[in-house]
C-alpha cells in the first residue's frame, strides 16, 4: 500500500514568517512529486511540482525533493493571511496513479 | 473558460436514489480522474480513463459506482442506491499524461440523507 504522510497541523505562524511544510512517501520509485494548496470548501490547485532532488523555487514557494529519504518539502517566505489553506502532498510513480496526503492545515496570524 | 468543469456542484439526494455526475476535462487532456474526498482527509482516487479506456478503478470502490468517458471526452460517474456514506465532494482532474500535473474541477458535493 502506497502512503503518503504530512502532519495534519494546524501549522500556525505569523504573518511574513516563513512555513515549512512536510510530506514522506513510502514508495521508493515515486518520480513525480506535486502540492496543491486547497482552500476550505474548494478543490485543490498546483502550487508546484517537482521531479528532481534538490530545490525548486517559484516566487515565494520553494519546494525541496530528497529521494534518499523519500521526503519532499515546501517552504513559503512571507507568509500572508491569504496563505491560509490546506497543502496537499501529492506523489506519483510512472504509469500509476497519484497518492494524497491527508494534507496540513496551515494558518497565517495577522 | 478552458478549464475543467463539473455539474452539478451540489445535490442532495436521499438514501437508496441514484445520482449522476459530469466532468467535462480540458480539452486536450487525455486523462481522466474521479476522486472522493472527505473533510479532514486528502483526495481519494476512485477511477481513470486514458482517452474512452477506463483503465483503473480502486479496489475500494463498490458495484454501486460506474463511471463512463463515451468518445473520450466527457465522463460520467453514477451512484445507484445512494447510502449517507457516499456523503463527500467528487472530485474531477485531467491531465495529459500520467506524469504531469492533473487539473481539477470545482467539485460536486454530495449529500446523501
Amino acid at each position: 500500500q502506497k502512503e503518503v504522510e504530512q502532519n495534519s497541523g494546524p501549522l500556525s505562524v505569523p504573518e511574513g514568517a516563513i512555513a515549512s511544510l512536510n510530506c514522506t512517501y513510502s514508495d521508493r520509485v515515486s518520480q513525480s512529486f506535486f502540492w496543491y494548496r486547497q482552500y476550505s470548501g474548494k478543490s485543490p490547485e498546483l502550487i508546484m511540482s517537482i521531479y528532481s532532488n534538490g530545490d525548486k523555487e517559484d516566487g515565494r514557494f520553494t519546494a525541496q525533493l530528497n529521494k534518499a529519504s523519500q521526503y519532499v518539502s515546501l517552504l513559503i517566505r512571507d507568509s500572508q493571511p491569504s496563505d491560509s489553506a490546506t497543502y496537499l502532498c501529492a506523489v506519483n510513480t510512472y504509469g500509476q496513479n497519484f497518492v494524497f496526503g491527508p494534507g496540513t492545515r496551515l494558518s497565517v496570524l495577522p | 473558460d478552458t478549464g475543467v468543469s463539473q455539474n452539478p456542484r451540489h445535490k442532495i439526494t436521499k438514501r437508496g436514489q441514484n445520482v449522476t455526475f459530469r466532468c467535462d476535462p480540458i480539452s486536450e487532456h487525455n486523462r481522466l480522474y474521479w476522486y472522493r474526498q472527505t473533510l479532514g482527509q486528502g483526495p481519494e482516487f476512485l477511477t481513470y480513463f486514458q482517452n474512452e479506456a477506463q483503465l483503473e478503478k480502486s479496489r475500494l470502490l463498490s458495484d454501486r459506482f460506474s463511471a463512463e468517458r463515451p468518445k473520450g471526452s466527457f465522463s460520467t460517474l453514477e451512484i445507484q442506491r445512494t447510502e449517507q456514506g457516499d456523503s463527500a465532494m467528487y472530485l474531477c482532474a485531467s491531465s495529459w499524461t500520467s506524469e504531469e500535473t492533473q487539473y481539477f474541477g470545482p467539485g460536486t458535493r454530495l449529500l446523501v440523507l
